[in-house]
């Protein structure tokens, strides 16, 4: 069974330009979350999904992040316009139902110059 | 506001040598505590669940405990093992389908 893939592993971006980060979770998973860790700091939420539904957003830093899960299959987070602080690595993690183990996907680097 | 605490922020030990990383946590309305192994440049590996009415959980040479009164996990490794290196995450959700809240880790090195 193919775990929670992350695409691209790595993206390097100016400020101001866009960046689509795309996960794809265990399949047969409903609940899809996304995390990051910013330099120096912990791995923090940002948001979680229920199959194509918004479950919890409260993470999210900002309007110029938009995440979105079409068909509640993969999950796509658009940063846009990218600003020097969004660099980091962004995590995405899915659970096959609430009480249940999130297994995390290797992540992608983003750095913003 | 939960917040997750991990000490000792760094470990170096022998081969051979058991060991213990403490993990704190400030609200104990959790719903459970997962343990996370990462290698460098890697994600994250799911090593232990603890469910908020269980007390430890084991797998192979680990053994994960829970004290939700007092706010505190140990995560014990016995007979460690230089493959053990990595960095070692706590991990808590307020209920279930919640987000986890993540301590800052310990990064461990086991010596030859």
């Amino acid at each position: 069974e193919a775990g929670v893939t992350q695409f691209p592993s790595h993206s390097v971006i100016e400020k101001g330009q866009t960046v689509t980060l795309r996960c794809d979770p265990i399949s047969g998973h409903d609940n899809l979350y996304w995390y990051r860790r910013v330099m120096g700091k912990e791995i923090k939420f940002l948001l979680h999904f229920v199959k194509e539904s918004k479950q919890d957003e409260s993470g999210m830093p900002n309007n110029r992040f938009l995440a979105e899960r079409t068909g509640g299959t993969y999950s796509t987070l658009k940063v846009q316009p990218a600003e020097l602080e969004d660099s980091g690595v962004y995590f995405c993690a899915s659970s096959q139902d609430l009480v249940g183990e999130q297994y995390f996907g290797p992540g992608t680097r983003l750095t913003v110059t | 506001k939960q917040e997750v605490t991990q000490i000792p922020a760094a470990l170096s030990v022998p081969e051979g040598e058991n060991l213990v990383l403490n993990c704190s946590f400030t609200d104990s309305a959790i719903y459970n505590l997962q343990w996370f192994r990462q290698d460098p440049g890697k994600g994250l590996t799911s090593l232990l669940l603890i469910q908020s009415s269980q007390r430890e959980q084991t797998s192979g040479r680990l053994n994960a405990s829970l004290d939700k009164s007092s706010g505190r996990s140990t995560l014990y490794i016995a007979a460690s093992q230089p493959g053990d290196s990595a960095t070692y995450l706590c991990a808590v959700s307020g209920r279930a389908g919640n987000m986890l809240t993540f301590g800052g880790g310990t990064r461990l090195m086991v010596k030859p």
